[in-house]
Formats: structure tokens, C-alpha cells, sequence
């Protein structure tokens, strides 16, 4: 059973504009929740994370959103870069400790110039 | 500050091998993680170290085995090599139980 779920395997967005990464999870002992970047023949790549004691986390670019009565986080990307183009995991560790994660399967996020 | 280095990159392996892969931990990390990725099951829990202690173990069979030596560096064996493990294996290492885990390139296991 999938406790953490990106449904769109992948998603294109033109430069300049906003890239929109939805994750949905079951488990509701979850409190802590990351994304990851993955490009091709690289590890994946901590982006950012956010606690549920807040609704929304920003760092440049980059803001999650947590929407805990709906159990959904969403991550947005404004502007859109081409070096974007990479996939993103959205992650929640088991037992209130960061050490097992348990990853969504990834979204393919495509930045066309 | 290096990265987390896990050797060797590419491996290929006949069935019913067995194989060791190495992993060097951020320097002062004293966390160290295992994942496998696989395109059918995505990124999966395998096991976790902290102080040469194996802390947590996920779901895989007991072919699956690991350990950390007094230095923080890990290695992870897999015994009687089967098609299914082919797979990108991560290791990925962190300073204390808290904070985001930082992660190697991986390693590619092809089993033939």
C-alpha cells in the first residue's frame, strides 16, 4: 500500500512560468514531509521540507505547500528554469524519525525554453 | 566538504553471485542509510546505521545485509544474486537521527 503518492508521472511547463508538483499521503501519523530533486545518474538531491505544524515553507524559488485536512503537499516552482528539468520525489519518515523514508514514486518535470 | 562516494558506479553480476557495495558517508556523519530504486517500485527502505548499530531494517529478504565500521563508512552485501536486484542502489548519510539525508550517486547493480 502506497502510503505516499505523486499521481502525474510527469509534467511539462514552458520557461518562466510555474511548475505545480502535487504528493498525497494516507498515513496520518506523518508530521514531516521533503522533496527531493533526482537528475539522470545522480542521487537524489534534498530540496525542501516542511513540518506540519505550518501550512507553507519557502527558500528562494521554491515553496511547499501542506494541506493537512486534505492530506496533499504540493510543491511550486516560480520561475520555471530549464535546469529544473530533473525528477522530484516527495518523501515522509516512518516512526517520527527522519532515518526511513518513504518516497512517492517521482514526477518527471520537464522546463521547455 | 566531499559528498557522500559510493563505489564502484556500474556492476554487473550473474545470478547467484553475491555482491559487496561500499559507501563513504559525508565526513563527520555518523548516519548512514540504504535505498534501493527500482523503476517498478520506485525508492525502498532497505536498512540504517548509526554508530555500527544497524537501527532499522526494511522489507527485503535476509539476503539483504549490511554493516558500518568505526569510521561511519558502510557497505551493503547482497547474497544469491537473482534477476530482481538489478537496481540503482543509494546510500545516503546524515549527522545526527535528525535532518535530511544527504545522498551518493549509487551505485547500478545489472544482474544477468
Amino acid at each position: 500500500d502506497q502510503q505516499v503518492k505523486q499521481n502525474s508521472p510527469s509534467l511539462s511547463v514552458q520557461e518562466g512560468r510555474i511548475s505545480i508538483l502535487n504528493c498525497d499521503y494516507t498515513n496520518s501519523m506523518f508530521d514531516y514531509f521533503l522533496w527531493y530533486k533526482k537528475y539522470p545518474a545522480e542521487g537524489p538531491t534534498f530540496l525542501i521540507s516542511i513540518s506540519s505544524i505550518k501550512d507553507k515553507n519557502e527558500d528562494g524559488r521554491f515553496t511547499v505547500f501542506l494541506n493537512k485536512s486534505a492530506k496533499h503537499l504540493s510543491l511550486h516552482i516560480v520561475p520555471s528554469q530549464p535546469g529544473d528539468s530533473a525528477v522530484y520525489f516527495c518523501a515522509a519518515p516512518e516512526g517520527g524519525s527522519n532515518y526511513k523514508l518513504t518516497f512517492g514514486k517521482g514526477t518527471l518535470l520537464t522546463v521547455n525554453p | 566538504k566531499a559528498g557522500v562516494t559510493q563505489t564502484p558506479r556500474y556492476l554487473i553480476k550473474t545470478r547467484g553471485q553475491q555482491v559487496t557495495l561500499s559507501c563513504s558517508p559525508i565526513s563527520g556523519h555518523r548516519s548512514v542509510s540504504w535505498y534501493q530504486q527500482t523503476p517498478g517500485q520506485g525508492l525502498q527502505f532497505l536498512f540504517e546505521y548509526f554508530s555500527e548499530t544497524q537501527r532499522n531494517k526494511g522489507n527485503f529478504p535476509g539476503r539483504f545485509s549490511g554493516r558500518q565500521f568505526s569510521n561511519s563508512r558502510s557497505e551493503m552485501n547482497v547474497s544469491t544474486l537473482e534477476l530482481g536486484d538489478s537496481a540503482l542502489y543509494l546510500c545516503a548519510s546524515r549527522w545526527t537521527v535528525i535532518g535530511p539525508l544527504h545522498f551518493g550517486n549509487g551505485t547500478r547493480l545489472t544482474v544477468t
